[in-house]
């Protein structure tokens, strides 16, 4: 089955403004809203972005995503330490009818 | 609060069977579609399964179709995954998740902490 692509790793400083690209197909990224999850060394997945841009309670402002056609990326403002994860990218699949995750995106601040 | 406690980890010889359930609290479970992802060690995210609220609509991955059984009952809030025939590349940590309504299209909104399947001989 089709993966949706991320980079492997992207790096900032504190106070820097970082982005997550994840690129699909028609099927799933341009079809159907895209989720973000951000997970923490050694904890389980939390959602992070709901609905290709929207932010569930609680998510501070300094998180954003956008979906255009076959990609999505998710925006980090004001990179703080505590941000250091693993993100992925998820979206459901038309034509396979499975969710697809991305292969995440580990942030590490510099 | 909503909460999700998987158990039944273990670890399994290849071509074993197991059964994970998860014990879901906090809200009302047959409104809602659940699924099972899971991650090898040092690995991404790989979503195996999904049931709707009722267990009439079911869909899997193609690494587990036709050897995983994704169930659920709502009488005792719990949600299953019947895994037979497992391999090595089944090594992973399970997570059940919680959709926010019956439906797959949904979003994936709220996960367990996981429990660990080791297959090994």
């Amino acid at each position: 089955q089709s993966v949706l692509t991320q980079p492997p790793s992207v790096s900032g400083t504190p106070g820097q403004r970082v982005t997550i690209s994840c690129s699909g197909s028609r099927p799933n990224i341009e079809s159907n809203h895209v989720y973000w999850y951000q997970q923490l060394p050694g904890m389980a997945p939390t959602l992070l972005i709901n609905r290709s841009n929207q932010r569930p309670s609680g998510v501070p402002e300094r998180f954003s995503g956008s979906r255009s056609g076959t990609s999505a990326s998710l925006a980090i403002s004001g990179l703080r330490p505590e941000d250091e994860a693993d993100y992925y990218c998820a979206a459901f699949d038309d034509s396979q009818t499975v969710w697809l995750f991305g292969g995440g995106t580990r942030l590490t601040v510099l | 609060e909503v909460q999700l406690l998987e158990s039944g980890g273990a670890l399994v010889q290849p071509g074993g069977s197991l059964r994970l359930p998860c014990a879901a609290s906090g809200f009302t479970f047959s409104d809602h579609g659940m699924s099972w992802v899971r991650q090898a060690p040092g690995k991404g995210l790989e979503w195996v399964a999904f049931i709707s609220g009722s267990g009439s609509k079911t869909y899997y991955a193609d690494p587990v179709r036709g050897r995983f059984t994704i169930s659920r009952d709502n009488a005792r809030n719990t949600l299953y995954l019947e895994m037979n025939n497992v391999r090595v590349e089944d090594t992973a940590v399970y997570y059940c998740v919680k959709f926010d309504g019956d439906y797959v299209l949904y979003t994936m909104h709220v996960w367990g902490q996981g429990t660990t399947v080791t297959v090994s001989s």
